[in-house]
């Protein structure tokens, strides 16, 4: 069975300074690996995915994440924090195309200090 | 509206009732989703529909949780003999159900069971 580990419950950052959140997976299989992002009073949305294209993906609001087999790990990354970056962000995963039954982390808060 | 609705957006319960908790999925969507989100811990799968096909409920904890979904509209998750480890967030989320690893979430059901 496929499952992410997400180190780091809560996460600080000054506003300006490098986002790095981390989520380790453990498949059997090539796994198919995304971010949501939870912002404050709203519906968990997609920040990203990978489907086994490029490694490093590209997401919304300058977000992107590394696919690294060696590593297991999907880590989310952005350069500079921006104030409305403040949310909850899940890593999740699915074994297979065409299933959308997704394996979500436990959830990391990213608070941005001024 | 052109989200994911679900009502209540919170219910607070005796022990031994039953409730009902309400999804309204985006209108064209053919997969439908419920997870359920206890504190301190990451997103756990429940159920999902997709079409006329037999939904999986490979996730529903025990025989005192069921839901129904008519057509490709509204879902209703119905939790009898509540419990209070039943207390938690109730997601829903839907999709075009052609896996493009998107689902739309609502806001959430918080269920507190006393």
């Amino acid at each position: 069975a496929q499952s992410v580990t997400q180190l780091g419950s809560h996460v600080s950052v000054s506003e300006g300074a490098l986002v790095l959140l981390r989520c380790n997976y453990s498949s059997s299989v090539p796994p198919y690996l995304f971010w949501y992002v939870q912002y404050p009073n709203q519906g968990l949305q997609l920040l990203l995915k990978y489907t086994s294209a490029a490694t490093l993906v590209k997401g919304i609001n300058g977000f992107e994440a590394e696919f690294k087999k060696s590593e297991t790990s999907f880590h989310l990354t952005k350069p500079s924090a921006h104030m409305s970056d403040a949310a909850e962000y899940f890593c999740a995963v699915t074994p297979n195309f065409g299933n959308e039954k997704l394996t979500f982390g436990t959830g990391t808060r990213l608070t941005i200090i001024p | 509206g052109a989200g994911v609705s679900q009502s209540p957006s919170n219910k607070v319960t005796e022990k031994g009732k039953d409730v009902e908790l309400r999804c309204d999925p985006i209108s064209g969507h053919t997969a439908l989703y419920w997870y359920r989100q206890r504190l301190g811990q990451g997103l756990e799968f429940l159920i999902y529909f997709q079409g006329n096909s037999a939904p999986d409920k490979s996730g529903l904890p025990s025989d005192r949780f069921s839901a129904e979904r008519t057509g490709e509209s509204v879902s209703t998750l119905t939790i009898q003999r509540t419990q209070q480890e039943d207390s938690a967030v109730y997601l829903c989320a839907s999709s075009l159900g052609l896996w493009s690893g998107e689902l739309f979430f609502g806001e959430g059901s918080r269920l507190t069971v006393l």
